[in-house]
């Protein structure tokens, strides 16, 4: 079966630090991968998404960074974090199958102070 | 892609059915309504899928109307454990590249003892 991990779980980091997130999928080959962001009692929005290695779409101008290095491997990076990055960070996967089903991991809460 | 309008929050009592409409007024004829539930800090879960009239699972059912522009999210017999927030969204079911899911705030549930 398919499993995704995201760690760190929870990040406590001062502004102007760098960021690094990972997630990674087990269990399929090829998926598309995304990053959402969700404010605090907010919906979620879509930050990077990829359909293979090296291939990474963004979708919300901002000093975030995403890199795909390996097939099941989805990076969220920052050279510099701000206020407004603090959020609960989500990766997701998802196969050529049902497009609008998607399978997201536990998160990663991140506290920019 | 088609914008969706829900209500923002619900409060509901144990063992009751819980409805939530959500309204998709653009829906594209290639269009499928997809319902996700969030949990409080894990990411959202995929519930139910339909196109038109009724689909039900373990977890939901689903009901459209002939003409498409609105569906309802039922919740039968709920408990406290149903306390999340739903997210209606719509988009095609099959693409070739990355699909782009488009979370609003949601509806809030709140089921009560």
């Amino acid at each position: 079966s398919q499993t995704i991990h995201q760690w760190p779980a929870t990040l406590v980091q001062p502004v102007g630090s760098p960021l690094s997130l990972e997630c990674t999928v087990e269990g399929t080959s090829n998926p598309n991968l995304y990053w959402y962001r969700q404010a605090a009692g907010r919906g979620l929005q879509l930050l990077f998404y990829s359909v293979g290695i090296g291939q990474i779409s963004s979708e919300v101008p901002q000093n975030l960074s995403a890199s795909r290095p390996q097939d099941r491997q989805f990076i969220l990076s920052s050279k510099k974090l701000l206020l407004s990055d603090s959020g609960f960070y989500l990766c997701a996967w998802r196969t050529s199958g049902n497009y609008n089903e998607q399978f997201f991991g536990p998160g990663t809460r991140l506290t920019v102070l | 892609l088609a914008k969706t309008t829900q209500p923002i929050s619900m409060d509901s009592y144990e063992g009751q059915e819980v409805n939530i409409t959500c309204s998709h007024n653009n829906i594209a004829t290639n269009d499928y309504i997809t319902w996700y539930q969030q949990f409080p800090s894990q990411g959202p879960r995929f519930i139910i899928q339909g196109y038109k009239t009724k689909v039900t699972n373990e977890v939901a059912s689903l009901f459209i109307p002939a003409d498409r522009k609105s569906s309802t999210l039922s919740l039968p017999r709920v408990s406290l454990s149903d306390t999340a927030v739903y997210y209606c969204l719509v988009g095609v079911k099959i693409k070739a590249a990355g699909n782009k899911l488009t979370f609003g705030g949601g509806t809030r549930v709140l089921v009560k003892p």
